[in-house]
């Protein structure tokens, strides 16, 4: 079963418009992390924030902020102001204390266009 | 100079062929993964090794194997590549000491098997 959901699989919006990316999880552990990727079209995987299960506070990194609601199981990406260079495809994924390997559970990702 | 690096970047191969993706990395992590990518589905984890002697089969591991020559280096073998075997390889490590460290991922091997 799928353990991360990113029900938005294209979204399009024009340079400086507000864009939300959803993320919802499915996990039974109490101790739990979250994560968000971008990969840019040249194909690398980078790193944009980790969330533990007991920090339910939002965060914002310049233009980047995150909405973790554990009532809700989601960990939503908000880029403000959005900008040409932030077309990506972007991956929320899933790592579960009760994974022995820890490995990332990704949700199949939200391609973004931002046009000019 | 990147912290995780992968060879080759770029590879097409025949069904039938064996062949290795090498991983590299400078940041001292023992924890070592791969992973591949298939357009639309995520990436899907293929092996992990804790440490050198520890070494674990991920959720699609048939078809694979790896090896792991040292802290740095983790290669990953198709003894016998397949069509289906075509996808965007990626290497990723993470530090031990904390339950789940964040995992940093080289730039990816894209292969294509004929």
């Amino acid at each position: 079963a799928q353990k991360v959901t990113q029900a938005q699989t294209e979204i399009s919006v024009v340079e400086k418009e507000d864009v939300t990316l959803d993320c919802v999880y499915e996990t039974r552990d109490t101790t739990y992390y979250l994560f968000w990727y971008k990969q840019p079209p040249s194909g690398e995987l980078v790193f944009l924030i980790r969330r533990n299960s007991f920090d339910e506070q939002n965060e914002i990194s310049g233009r980047y902020s995150w909405n973790f609601q554990k009532s809700t199981s989601s960990f939503n990406f908000t880029i403000t102001a959005s900008q040409v260079v932030d077309s990506a495809v972007y991956f929320c994924a899933l790592s579960e204390d009760s994974n022995s390997g820890y490995a990332l559970n990704f949700g199949k990702g939200t391609s973004l266009l931002v046009t000019p | 100079d990147a912290d995780v690096t992968q060879t080759p970047r770029n590879r097409i191969t025949k069904t039938g062929k064996r062949i290795m993706l090498e991983c590299s990395q400078t940041k001292g992590h023992d924890r070592m993964y791969w992973y591949r990518q298939d357009p639309g589905l995520g990436l899907q984890l293929i092996y992990y090794s804790f440490d050198v002697k520890d070494i674990n089969k991920g959720e699609i591991s048939d078809g694979y194997s790896v090896s792991r020559q040292a802290q740095a280096k983790f290669s990953l073998s198709l003894e016998s590549a397949i069509p289906n075997q075509t996808a965007l390889y990626f290497c990723a490590t993470s530090d031990k000491g904390v339950t789940t460290d964040t995992q940093y991922f080289g730039p990816g091997t894209r292969l294509t098997v004929l």
